[in-house]
C-alpha cells in the first residue's frame, strides 16, 4: 500500500545537526513532489520545505532557510531533510508528505507519514 | 507570504449538528485551497483539495466551497469520529501556509 515512513529524529543539542529520512513505498516516488511539514506539540502545522519530482525545484520556509537542506534519491525512493544549526524552536514532530505531480493543476498533500520527533535541548 | 486565517479557533458541537469552518486568505488564491483533519497523536489527513473536491474515501458529509479569498468547510451531520482539529492550507504559492487550525470538540 502507499506508505511513507520517517526516521532519524531524536535529541540533539542546540547548534547540532540531524538528518531525517522518509522512505516511500507503494507508488512511483519519482513522479511526485514531496514536502516536509512540522508541528510543535499542541500547536499548528508549519510547512517547512518542498522538492520537485526531479529535485530541480526546491523551496524553504524562511524559518529554516540557510540551515535545512531537502534532497531526494529517486532510485532509493527516499526523501531527506538535513538540519543544521538546530535551535530550540525547531523542536517538533516532522512529517513527510506526498505533494502532487508536475503535471497537476493543483497541489495537495494526500499521503503523510506518521512523523518523527526532533527535540533540540541542552 | 499569504496569511491564512481560520475561524473559529475552537468550536463545540453535538453529534448530528451541521458545522461550518471558515478560512480566509490574505490575497486571492483562486481555488488553491486544501482542508485537512488531524486527530491527537496522528498525522493530518487530506479531506478536500482544490477548494471543493472530495478526497477519495472521505465521507460525503464533508464538503468545501469558495474561491478567491473566502472558503468554507462544512460537515453536514457530525459523527463521533469527526471531533478533531481541522486546518486549511493554500497551495497557490510558497511558502505553503496553513491556517492556525480549528479544534472541534464535543458539546
Amino acid at each position: 500500500q502507499v506508505q511513507l515512513v520517517e526516521s532519524g529524529g531524536g535529541l540533539v543539542k542546540p547548534g547540532g545537526s540531524l538528518r531525517l529520512s522518509c522512505a516511500a513505498s507503494g507508488f512511483i516516488f519519482g513522479d511526485y513532489y514531496m514536502s516536509w511539514i512540522r508541528q510543535v506539540p499542541g500547536k499548528g502545522l508549519e510547512w517547512v520545505s518542498y522538492i520537485s519530482s526531479t529535485g530541480s525545484t526546491i523551496y524553504y520556509a524562511d524559518s529554516v532557510k540557510g540551515r535545512f537542506t531537502i534532497s531526494r534519491d529517486n532510485a532509493k525512493n527516499s526523501l531527506y531533510l538535513q538540519m543544521n544549526s538546530l535551535r530550540a524552536e525547531d523542536t517538533a514532530v516532522y512529517y513527510c508528505a506526498r505533494d502532487g505531480q508536475a503535471a497537476s493543476d493543483y497541489f495537495y498533500m494526500d499521503v503523510w507519514g506518521k512523523g518523527t520527533t526532533v527535540t533540540v535541548a541542552s | 507570504d499569504i496569511q491564512m486565517t481560520q475561524s473559529p479557533s475552537s468550536l463545540s458541537a453535538s453529534v448530528g449538528d451541521r458545522v461550518t469552518i471558515t478560512c480566509r486568505a490574505s490575497q486571492s488564491i483562486s481555488r488553491y485551497l486544501n482542508w485537512y483533519q488531524q486527530k491527537p497523536g496522528k498525522a493530518p489527513k487530506l479531506l478536500i483539495y482544490a477548494a471543493s473536491s472530495l478526497q477519495s474515501g472521505v465521507p460525503s458529509r464533508f464538503s468545501g466551497s469558495g474561491s478567491g479569498t473566502d472558503f468554507t468547510l462544512t460537515i453536514s451531520s457530525l459523527e463521533p469520529e469527526d471531533f478533531a482539529s481541522y486546518y486549511c492550507q493554500q497551495s497557490d504559492s510558497t511558502p505553503r501556509t496553513f491556517g492556525q487550525g480549528t479544534k472541534l470538540e464535543i458539546k
